[in-house]
């Protein structure tokens, strides 16, 4: 089965600052990945999800911006943060053809 | 777009039965699943049923679906203090990169 790395675990960063936050999968080829954000409440919030190399949807306007160099590499990124960036980044990936999803660890990200 | 919602809070005592209720709006939703977070954690995958399902058991998790009413239930027996949680109703289509549209999360409380 899969297993899905993220770092850092934990960022304190500075507002106005550049962030890449990182997602590699393992166990599989080809995944559908996502990235979602839990803020101070309990929703998640999908940001963006990827069905291939280079191939990125954006659910909502913001920002951030999400990039798929690789097959399984999933990158997060702004570059200036804003406070309201500060949550809990969740990465997630499916492979292809089963139908269902599993999470990273999450990185807590606080923006001061 | 599709919503999910769930109710907040559940409190239960040691040994009870606990059953957390999630309803949604879209009809086309063809896979629907159950999360479970604990504090600072990413989410675990606990089970999830297929649209075609009426039920499925796993051990000690019951998830019940009433199609008709757009209605999930998880029902967890002997209900122990480890399964303190947030327990999140997600559900999804084949369509869009299988993306999940998460409720709001139950935070269930069990009390020795």
């Amino acid at each position: 089965s899969q297993t899905i790395h993220q770092w850092p675990a934990t960022l304190v960063q500075p507002v106005g600052s550049p962030l890449s936050l990182e997602c590699t999968v393992e166990g599989t080829s080809n995944p559908n990945l996502y990235w979602y954000r839990q803020a101070a409440g309990r929703g998640l919030q999908l940001l963006f999800y990827s069905v291939g190399i280079g191939q990125i949807s954006s659910e909502v306007p913001q920002n951030l911006s999400a990039s798929r160099p690789q097959d399984r590499q999933f990158i997060l990124s702004s570059k200036k943060l804003l406070l309201s960036d500060s949550g809990f980044y969740l990465c997630a990936g499916r492979t292809s053809g089963t139908d269902t999803q599993y999470f990273g660890p999450g990185t807590r990200l606080t923006v001061l | 777009g599709e919503d999910v919602e769930q109710s907040l809070f559940l409190s239960v005592r040691e040994g009870d039965s606990s059953v957390i209720n999630c309803t949604y709006t879209d009809s086309s939703s063809t896979y629907l699943y159950w999360y479970k977070q604990e504090p600072g954690a990413g989410l675990q995958l606990l089970t999830y049923i297929f649209s075609n399902m009426d039920m499925k058991q796993d051990q000690r998790l019951t998830v019940l679906l009433n199609k008709k009413d757009k209605h999930l239930s998880l029902r967890i027996a002997d209900t122990q203090t480890g399964d303190s949680a947030i327990y999140f109703c997600a559900v999804g289509s084949y369509n869009q990169g299988g993306k999940l549209i998460f409720g709001q999360g139950t935070e269930l409380s069990v009390k020795p």
